[in-house]
C-alpha cells in the first residue's frame, strides 16, 4: 500500500483533458508539503514533470499542469497526445516515516 | 548536461551482498543530495535511500539496517552497499539527483538487481 493514493489507470482520446489525482494525509500533503509529479514512458527512466505543486521544469509542455488542495493534488493534461501514454507518479514528503520521500502507486494513462 | 550512470547490478543469491555505484557529472556533486529509487518488475517507484551533501543519510524502513548509502565527492560517486539481500529487493535501481526540496530532478537509466537462488 502506497502512502499516496492514485487511481491505477485513466484514459482519454487525443485532444481531450485528463486529470490524475493523488490523495495523501495529514502527515504529508495535508501538512503542507509540496507534491511533485513524474512521467515514466514505457521502458525508460522516470522524468520530472511538475515540482513544487505547480512548477514545470524547462522543456515540459504547458499542456501539463499541477494543483494542490488540502490533502490532495492533481495532475492535468490538456490537449492529450499519443506520446503522453505513460505511467505517472506523484511524490511528496511524509513526516511520519523514517525517510521523507514517498511515492504514489502510479497511474497508467492510456490514449485511446 | 546532468548525467548519472549506475553500475553494479547483478544476479545474487538470497543473503548475499552487492554494491551499486552512481557516477555523476554536469553539476556540483558535492553540494547535491542524491538518492536511490527502485522499481520492482511491473510495480511502481519506491524510494530507498538518500544522502545529503553533508552526508546525512536516510533510509526506507524496508532496507534500514541492511543497506548503507555513501558518497565520495572526490570521485563524484555515490554508492549503495546492499547486504542480506532478499527476493523482495529484486528491482531496477535508479540513481537520482535531489532537486533541492525533496524531489528528484534528474535520473539515471538504472541498474538491475536480481535476488534469486
Amino acid at each position: 500500500q502506497s502512502v499516496l493514493t492514485q487511481p491505477p489507470s485513466v484514459s482519454g482520446a487525443p485532444g481531450q483533458r485528463v486529470t490524475i489525482s493523488c490523495t495523501g494525509s495529514s502527515s504529508n500533503i495535508g501538512a503542507g508539503y509540496d507534491v511533485h509529479w513524474y512521467q515514466q514512458l514505457p521502458g525508460t527512466a522516470p522524468k520530472l514533470l511538475i515540482y513544487g505543486n505547480t512548477n514545470r521544469p524547462s522543456g515540459v509542455p504547458d499542456r501539463f499542469s499541477g494543483s494542490k488542495s488540502g490533502s490532495s493534488a492533481s495532475l492535468t493534461i490538456t490537449g492529450l497526445q499519443a506520446e503522453d501514454a505513460a505511467d505517472y507518479y506523484c511524490q511528496s514528503y511524509d513526516s511520519n516515516l523514517s525517510g521523507p520521500w514517498v511515492f504514489g502507486g502510479g497511474t497508467k494513462l492510456t490514449v485511446l | 548536461e546532468v548525467q548519472l550512470l549506475e553500475s553494479g547490478g547483478a544476479l545474487v543469491q538470497p543473503g548475499g551482498s552487492l554494491r551499486l555505484s552512481c557516477v555523476a557529472s554536469g553539476f556540483t556533486f558535492s553540494t547535491s543530495a542524491m538518492g536511490w529509487v527502485r522499481q520492482a518488475p511491473g510495480k511502481g517507484l519506491e524510494w530507498v535511500s538518500t544522502i545529503t551533501g553533508r552526508s546525512l543519510t536516510y533510509y526506507a524502513g524496508s532496507v534500514k539496517g541492511r543497506f548503507t548509502i555513501s558518497r565520495d565527492n572526490s570521485k563524484n560517486t555515490m554508492h549503495l552497499q546492499m547486504n542480506d539481500l532478499r527476493a523482495e529487493d529484486t528491482a531496477l535501481y535508479y540513481c537520482a539527483k535531489d532537486g533541492g526540496t525533496y524531489f528528484f530532478d534528474n535520473w539515471g537509466q538504472g541498474t538491475q538487481v536480481t535476488v534469486s537462488s
